[in-house]
């Protein structure tokens, strides 16, 4: 079965910054997709960047960029230099590929609260 | 203007009630979910649906049928309502279902039982 782990429960990094939030995966599959969503105070989910896991090049979306570790099942997120509307809680989720059964569902984190200071 | 139609966004109920959480996409997509959000979890898989037809059932529960009248709706209904059902609930969408497919969240109905 899938599994998304997110160890981190909050981070607070200064305003400018660069900071990078942990993820790690489990799948049996060897195709799958990574995501990376964040939710605002106002809890709206919004979707940020993906990485599919053949793709060895690591995705880049504005100031997110993904650090994909396909041997240690591992896709952190960087966010560089940090603004205050960055603060959020951000989770990683996890898709298997169209072969498997748990293609249907997406499966998330419990979140890591990013709050960045002025 | 949002693609994601939830409705409502808050919402009140007595326990063993019945209630019906709407949503609507104009993304032109042909996969639906809802996803559960309770205090202080993770975001809970329930169903997805492709072209109006169950894909994916995670829902132990009997109590929640979601329905599709349209392919750009899946409404959700909950009957015997009980406490612990009080949680965000989210629609979403994706252009198909499965794979690298991304998902669009709507801004999802809060429902609390009293």
């Amino acid at each position: 079965a899938q599994k998304v782990t997110q160890t981190q429960t909050s981070i607070s990094v200064m305003e400018k910054t660069t900071v990078t939030m942990d993820c790690v995966y489990e799948t049996q599959d060897s195709s799958y997709f990574l995501f990376w969503y964040k939710q605002t105070a106002s809890g709206e989910i919004v979707f940020l960047i993906r990485q599919d896991s053949y793709k060895k090049e690591n995705a880049t979306v504005g100031h997110y960029s993904l650090n994909f570790q396909k041997p240690k099942s591992s896709i952190g997120l960087i966010i560089t230099a940090t603004q205050i509307e960055d603060s959020a809680v951000y989770f990683c989720a996890m898709r298997e590929g169209p072969a498997s059964s748990g293609s249907w569902q997406l499966i998330f984190g419990s979140g890591t609260q990013l709050t960045v200071m002025p | 203007d949002p693609k994601i139609i939830q409705k409502p966004k808050y919402l009140v109920a007595v326990t063993g009630s019945e209630k019906i959480l709407i949503c609507e996409q104009y993304l032109g997509h042909n996969a639906m979910y809802w996803y559960r959000q309770s205090a202080k979890k993770p975001l809970e898989f329930m169903f997805s649906y492709s072209y109006q037809k169950l894909m994916d059932n995670q829902t132990a529960s009997s109590r929640f049928q979601p329905q599709s009248s349209k392919k750009n709706h899946l409404d959700l209904q909950i009957t015997a309502l009980k406490p612990d059902d009080s949680a965000t609930y989210f629609c979403a969408s994706s252009q198909d279902v499965g794979g690298g497919n991304t998902l669009y969240f709507g801004a999802g109905t809060r429902l609390s039982v009293l």
